[in-house]
């Protein structure tokens, strides 16, 4: 099975600071997304990312960044956070091509204080 | 992205048909998917159709695609409390998904 990792469920930031938020993936999936997640607006992409140090923005990336340095890690940059990006952030794999679906980790639920 | 609308609560009541109701406006995605959100958790895959078909089965769910009118349902039979979750539908545009706001369904004894 696909596994995809965040490696916080909980974060606890103060405004301004530069918060990273990490994924790991173990599948050698070409392409990986970060989303947020709020309600009644469903998942909206910030950024992908379909090879390692390419990206691309998504439909909201201002206040954001992203890196690829390895193929199995994608990390979300908020460069000066503020309180709304207080969010859920989930990120997600999926190979380039054909029938596979995006594979999601259990999300980063981040609080701007 | 392009849009993709979904009624935001269902109630059904334990062991009744539960349907789920999306409309989409890209009539050149690919693929829809259906994926579920327990709470606390990520999205997790439930099942997903490709353009060229009207319907799919897999256990207790259907999937039915109208592609000239742009809808797709899920359709969850005998719902059990288990069943209660957020439900997304999500179109597929190259490597892109472009979700709806999310169903949530709860199922009442």
């Amino acid at each position: 099975d696909v596994k995809v990792t965040q490696s916080s469920r909980y974060l606890v930031k103060r405004t301004g600071e530069k918060v990273f938020l990490e994924c790991v993936q173990d599948m050698d999936h070409e392409n990986m997304f970060w989303y947020r997640q709020d309600p009644g607006l469903g998942l909206r992409l910030i950024y992908f990312s379909y090879d390692v140090k390419m990206k691309e923005k998504g439909d909201i990336p201002e206040g954001y960044s992203v890196s690829r340095e390895k193929k199995e890690r994608f990390s979300l940059i908020l460069e000066s956070a503020s309180t709304n990006q207080t969010s859920m952030y989930l990120c997600a794999s999926s190979l380039k091509q054909g029938t596979q679906p995006q594979h999601f980790g259990d999300g980063t639920r981040l609080s701007i204080l | 992205g392009e849009d993709v609308e979904q009624s935001l609560f269902l109630s059904v009541r334990e062991g009744d048909s539960s349907v789920i109701n999306c409309t989409y406006t890209d009539s050149s995605s690919t693929y829809l998917y259906w994926y579920k959100q327990e709470p606390g958790a990520g999205l997790q895959l439930l099942t997903y159709i490709f353009s060229n078909m009207d319907m799919k089965q897999d256990q207790r769910l259907t999937v039915l695609l109208n592609k000239k009118d742009k809808h797709l349902s899920l359709r969850i039979a005998d719902t059990q409390t288990g069943d209660s979750a957020i439900y997304f539908c999500a179109e597929r545009d190259d490597y892109k998904l472009s979700f709806g706001a999310g169903t949530t369904v709860t199922v009442r004894a």
